[in-house]
Order: structure tokens, then C-alpha cells, then sequence
């Protein structure tokens, strides 16, 4: 088991750029969460998937926020036209549900800086 | 919608104090309740959870009870080391069985403890 990992780890980008993170989660886990943490906050709940199904995505900031987890392993996270206000966090979390229950597992975080 | 309130830091104990650290809770039906927490530099890490009333979760000396009648979930530990110094997150879920959906978690904002030799 090699945790959740999220690629990359920092992530510099001027205003109006395109980003993409992308996040691994642990091989057994069937749900995969995206959040987004700000200086001084708890994470912030964006969206989510079970397989590949997007069963959340009303949390999403923006249109300028996608996500995708095209084969049911790893999901990327897209931001488009950033913006200075885009800068935090992006934190990933995997989670095997069985019978309603389950336990998220955290990756390590994408710090994005926007300029 | 679901909410988390904690205490607002930092908290700055000697070692060896007795800790706590207060969580209350907004949320329909009975979600889970969890104590993350974040270590200098390192990523969130699950420290302990309760899924419904009355169980007590623990780990590590620290322990939280699900209290419904209170909508509480207060983090204690008897004797603090300067190892525990690190940001200490409440959060809840909902879940299917409550009616409450499955979703993502709802963090409160942190709580930065600080424990001196």
C-alpha cells in the first residue's frame, strides 16, 4: 500500500493558464475525492466519483473547474483561465465503501501558486 | 447544510497538560464524526472516528466521544508530548444509511496546538 499520490507537488502558473493535477489513489479504493484547502481553513469539499461515475460535482467553484477519472483508477483535476484567487490547495482522498461506511485517505497535496 | 465549529488556536500547553479541544457539529441524521490532523510539512492523516452515538473513537492516547445529545465530538488527551504539536481538524460525513447522502467530508477551520518542553 503506497498511500494516495498526487502529481505534482507545486505548481506555478500565471493568471490565465490551464493546470492539471492528477491523483493516484490506493489500488482498492473505489471513491476518490477532490478538495481544496486554504491558508488558515479546513479542506473544502469539491467533488467526487465512485468508479468512474462523477456522483457529485455541484461544489465545484466554477465552470472553470473539471474532473475526470476516465477508468476508474487515477482523476485529474483541471483548472481553466486560473485566477490569483485559484491559489491553495488541491488535496486528493481515496476510500473503499462498503455498506455506507468508509474512512478517506489523504495524498499529499498540489500547492498552486497563481501570478 | 453541515457544519463544523471548533476552537479557534492557537492552543499553547506545557508538556504533559491535559488537552482539549471542543467540536460541535450541524448535520441532518447521524453522520460519522473524525479528528484529522496535520503534522509540520506532512499531509492529513486519519486520527481517530465514531460512526454513531455514544462510541468513543481512539488512537494514539487520544480519544473523542460522538455525544448526539450535544452534537459534540470534544478531542482529549490525558498527557501531551511535544510530538503532538501539529494542526488538529474535527470533521463529519454523512452517510446512506442516515439519510444525509454520501458526500464529502465537512472540516472545521483547524486548530493549531502548540505543546513546549
Amino acid at each position: 500500500d503506497t498511500g494516495v499520490s498526487q502529481d505534482p507537488r507545486h505548481k506555478i502558473t500565471k493568471r490565465g493558464q490551464n493546470v492539471t493535477f492528477r491523483c493516484d489513489p490506493i489500488s482498492e479504493h473505489n471513491r476518490l475525492y477532490w478538495y481544496r484547502q486554504t491558508l488558515g481553513q479546513g479542506p473544502e469539499f469539491l467533488t467526487y466519483f465512485q468508479n468512474e461515475a462523477q456522483l457529485e460535482k455541484s461544489r465545484l467553484l466554477s465552470d472553470r473547474f473539471s474532473a475526470e477519472r476516465p477508468k476508474g483508477s487515477f482523476s485529474t483535476l483541471e483548472i481553466q483561465r486560473t485566477e490569483q484567487g485559484d491559489s491553495a490547495m488541491y488535496l486528493c482522498a481515496s476510500s473503499l465503501e462498503a455498506g455506507g461506511w468508509e474512512t478517506q485517505y489523504f495524498g499529499p497535496g498540489t500547492r498552486l501558486l497563481v501570478l | 447544510g453541515n457544519s463544523v465549529t471548533q476552537m479557534e488556536g492557537p492552543v499553547t500547553l506545557s508538556e504533559e497538560a491535559f488537552l482539549t479541544i471542543n467540536c460541535t457539529y450541524t448535520a441532518t441524521g447521524y453522520p460519522s464524526l473524525f479528528w484529522y490532523v496535520q503534522y509540520p510539512g506532512e499531509g492529513l492523516q486519519l486520527l481517530l472516528k465514531a460512526t454513531k452515538a455514544d462510541d468513543k473513537g481512539s488512537n494514539k492516547g487520544f480519544e473523542a466521544t460522538y455525544r448526539k445529545e450535544t452534537t459534540s465530538f470534544h478531542l482529549e488527551k490525558g498527557s501531551v508530548q511535544v510530538s503532538d504539536s501539529a494542526v488538529y481538524f474535527c470533521a463529519l460525513q454523512g452517510t446512506p444509511h442516515s439519510g444525509g447522502g454520501a458526500d464529502g467530508l465537512t472540516f472545521g477551520k483547524g486548530t493549531h496546538l502548540i505543546i513546549q518542553p
